[in-house]
C-alpha cells in the first residue's frame, strides 16, 4: 500500500519570504501523480499543484513550485514572497495512475500547518 | 461555476444515533467521492461513485455507513448508529472524469461531532 509521510506538523514563514514543505511516499509504481493541497479553515481542500511521475520538469503555478526528486521519493513544495493568505493545512497527496478499483482515491499525508508572520 | 455544495455544516448527535449528510456535486461532474478526515490526519476515501455506480467502496464501513448517488447526481451519506470514532470532517468532492487533468473540487465538508 502506499504511503505518504509529512515529517514538518508545523511551519512558520515571514511574509515575503520563501518556505519550503517536505513530503516523501512509498510506491512500488512506477507511474503515478503527486499533488499538493491547501485547506484554509474554511475547510475546502484547493488543489494547489500537481505533478506526473513520468516528467521530470518540476510543476510550477505562479510563486509555487516543487522539487520533485523520483528517485528519493521525495516531493516538495515551495512558496516564494509568501502571503498572509497562505496560511493553512497543506496536504500531499498520491494517486496511482492504472485502472483497477481503487485507482482513482487520493492517499494524503497528515498535513502541514502553515503559518504566515506579518 | 457553482462549487460542491454540502450540507449540514454542522452536525452534533449522540452515539447509537443516525445521520444523514448531502452533496451536489458540480454540474457535469461524473465522478464524485466522500472522503472522512479525522482531525490531525489528511482525508481518506470511504466511497467512489462514476455516475450512480459504485467504483471504490472498500474504506467504506459497512455496518454502518452507507452512501447512495440517485440519478447520478446528489448522493447522500448516512451513518446509523454512530460511534465516538466517527467524529470527523466528512468531505465530498467531484471531477468531470478521472483523468490527471480532471481535478477534484471539494466542498467545504460537515463537521460531526458524536458524543
Amino acid at each position: 500500500a502506499q504511503t505518504v509521510t509529512q515529517s514538518q506538523p508545523e511551519m512558520s514563514v515571514q511574509e515575503a519570504e520563501t518556505v519550503t514543505l517536505s513530503c516523501t511516499y512509498d510506491t512500488s509504481e512506477s507511474d503515478y501523480y503527486l499533488f499538493w493541497y491547501k485547506q484554509p479553515p474554511s475547510r475546502q481542500m484547493i488543489l494547489v499543484i500537481r505533478q506526473e511521475a513520468y516528467k521530470q520538469q518540476n510543476a510550477t503555478e505562479n510563486r509555487f513550485s516543487v522539487n520533485f526528486q523520483k528517485a528519493a521519493k521525495s516531493f516538495s513544495l515551495k512558496i516564494s514572497d509568501s502571503q498572509l493568505g497562505d496560511a493553512a493545512m497543506y496536504f500531499c497527496a498520491y494517486r496511482r495512475t492504472r485502472s483497477g478499483a481503487g485507482s482513482y482515491q487520493l492517499t494524503f499525508g497528515k498535513g502541514t500547518k502553515l503559518s504566515v508572520i506579518p | 461555476e457553482a462549487g460542491v455544495a454540502q450540507s449540514p455544516r454542522y452536525k452534533i448527535i449522540e452515539k447509537r444515533q443516525s445521520v444523514a449528510f448531502w452533496c451536489n456535486p458540480i454540474s457535469g461532474h461524473a465522478t464524485l467521492y466522500w472522503y472522512q478526515q479525522i482531525l490531525g490526519q489528511g482525508p481518506k476515501l470511504l466511497i467512489q461513485f462514476q455516475n450512480n455506480g459504485v467504483v471504490d467502496d472498500s474504506q467504506l464501513p459497512k455496518d454502518r455507513f452507507s452512501a447512495e448517488r440517485l440519478k447520478g447526481v446528489d448522493s447522500t451519506l448516512k451513518i446509523q448508529p454512530a460511534k465516538l470514532e466517527d467524529s470527523a470532517v466528512y468531505l465530498c468532492a467531484s471531477s468531470l472524469t478521472t483523468g490527471f487533468n480532471s481535478p477534484l473540487h471539494f466542498g467545504n465538508g460537515t463537521r460531526l461531532t458524536v458524543t
